[in-house]
């Protein structure tokens, strides 16, 4: 059974910096690529960031690019993103994903909770 | 940048068929991926590659895709289809991945 488990989160002050987790399980996390989307209160869907299963290969949308960075560590099945300069508006529940061969998003993670506010 | 453009709401009766329409230029050269999600609960993938449905979705669910819409068809549609759903592709121009605005289906 595939599972993704985040990990982290919480509130931080505009500016600050948060990184949490997302360990996977049930499938063979080095042939699969990985997604971070988020969800902002109330709003819809927002894709975040994506790195291919080798690590060799990262995207980024413009509202992060320059202060979000993706990352894994395959040997421990493990997916990460490190928050920078962090804004009110990156307020929001962080989903890992599974991304499928195919580009769609086939598991999801429960999601991580992250408060930007002071 | 591209966009993909959905009704904010559909209503449907019990029994009755919803269609959920994502709007995009020349869709219908990409292929689209369709997720439910209920309130408090992260989304699931309900369709894929336009109109394949991963193993335990109801075949109830049905996709389709051509030239500048693509649409989520939902037959005898139950009270527990009432969630939001949200179309997504891949643009290749920017390498990025994009979601619709996201549906809210409401059965009366």
């Amino acid at each position: 059974e595939v599972q993704l488990l985040e990990s982290g989160g919480g509130l931080v002050q505009p500016g600050g910096s948060l990184k949490f987790s997302c360990t996977a399980s049930g499938f063979t996390f080095r042939s699969y690529g990985m997604s971070w989307v988020r969800q902002a209160p109330g709003k819809g869907l927002e894709w975040v960031s994506s790195m291919s299963g080798t690590g060799e290969t990262t995207k980024y949308a413009d509202s992060v690019k320059g202060r979000f960075t993706i990352s894994r560590d395959n040997s421990k099945n493990t997916l990460y993103l490190q928050m920078n300069s962090l804004r009110v508006e990156d307020t929001a529940l962080y989903y890992c994903a599974k991304r499928s061969a195919g580009g769609s998003f086939d598991y999801w993670g429960q999601g991580i909770r992250v408060t930007v506010s002071s | 940048s591209y966009v993909l453009t959905q009704p904010p709401s559909v209503s449907v009766a019990p029994g009755k068929t919803a269609r959920i329409t994502c709007g995009g230029n020349n869709i219908g050269s990409k292929s689209v991926h369709w997720y439910q999600q209920k309130p408090g609960q992260a989304p699931v993938l309900v369709i894929y590659y336009d109109s394949d449905r991963p193993s335990g979705i109801p075949e109830r669910f049905s996709g389709s895709n051509s030239g500048n819409t693509a649409t989520l068809t939902i037959s005898r549609v139950e009270a527990g289809d009432e969630a939001d759903y949200y179309c997504q592709v891949w643009d290749s121009s920017s390498d990025h991945v994009i979601f619709g605005g996201g549906t809210k289906l409401t059965v009366l």
